[in-house]
C-alpha cells in the first residue's frame, strides 16, 4: 500500500506569496494531521481532521495559515502571506483510530521563505 | 514547561554498546505513549508503543515509571543502522499525541 503522500517535496518561495501544501493520507485513514518541525520547536501539531472535519486547529499559528479537507483523500495547507519564520517542514500523517494513537507520517516538505 | 522533554544529546557510542534514553512527561493524564524514530532528512516512523508492563522488541527495551513520569528506551548492542534521533511521544486520552524534540544518537565503528 501506498504511504502518505505529499508534495510539493521542497518549496523555497518569496516573502509575502502564498504557499499551498497537499498531503494525500493512506486510504482507508479518517484522521490526518498537519505538523510542522523546526529544530527550535520540534515536532508541533497543527490542526486535525476526522472524516474530512477540522476537530482541533488550536495550533495553527494565526490568520495567515488556513487548512482543508475537501474530500477523505486530499488536504491543503496554506500559508498566505508567507514569511521567513514559517520556513520548516511541515508534515502530514494519518491514522484510522484517532488522535491518541500512533500516526503514519508522509516524508515532509520542506519550505524555505526568503 | 514543555509537556515532553528528552535530553537532546547527542549520545555518541561505539558499536556494540548499550545506551539509553530517558523522557519526563508532564501530564500525569497522559495514558498512550511511544518511541518514534527520525532518520536525517526523513519523517518520524514508530519504533514501540511503551506499555505499563515494559515491552521489549528485540535489541529495543521500553519501560514506564508512572509515578516518576518518565518513559525509558534502552538499546543493546548497538548498530550502526541505529544512528538517528529518538522521539519520546505522550499524550492525553482524546486528544493529540505531544512529541519531544528528540535524542540523537550517533553509533561509530
Amino acid at each position: 500500500d501506498a504511504g502518505v503522500i505529499q508534495s510539493p517535496r521542497h518549496e523555497v518561495t518569496e516573502m509575502g506569496q502564498e504557499v499551498t501544501l497537499r498531503c494525500k493520507p493512506i486510504s482507508g485513514h479518517d484522521y490526518l494531521f498537519w505538523y510542522r518541525q523546526t529544530m527550535m520547536r520540534g515536532l508541533e501539531l497543527l490542526i486535525y481532521f476526522n472524516n474530512n472535519v477540522p476537530i482541533d486547529d488550536s495550533g495553527m499559528p494565526e490568520d495567515r495559515f488556513s487548512a482543508k479537507m475537501p474530500n477523505a483523500s486530499f488536504s491543503t495547507l496554506k500559508i498566505q502571506p508567507s514569511e521567513p519564520r514559517d520556513s520548516a517542514v511541515y508534515f502530514c500523517a494519518s491514522n484510522r483510530r484517532g488522535a491518541s494513537y500512533e500516526q503514519y507520517f508522509g516524508p515532509g516538505t520542506r519550505l524555505t521563505v526568503t | 514547561r514543555k509537556e515532553v522533554e528528552q535530553d537532546p544529546g547527542p549520545f555518541n557510542v561505539p558499536e556494540g554498546a548499550t545506551v539509553a534514553f530517558n523522557c519526563t512527561y508532564s501530564n500525569s493524564a497522559s495514558q498512550s505513549f511511544f518511541w518514534y524514530r527520525q532518520d536525517c532528512r526523513k519523517e518520524p516512523k514508530l519504533l514501540m508503543s511503551v506499555y505499563s508492563s515494559g515491552n521489549e522488541d528485540g535489541r529495543f527495551t521500553a519501560q514506564l515509571n508512572r509515578a516518576s513520569q518518565y518513559i525509558s528506551l534502552l538499546i543493546r548492542d548497538s548498530k550502526l543502522s541505529d544512528s538517528a534521533t529518538y522521539l519520546c511521544v505522550a499524550n492525553q486520552a482524546g486528544t493529540a499525541l505531544i512529541f519531544g524534540k528528540g535524542t540523537t544518537l550517533s553509533v561509530s565503528s
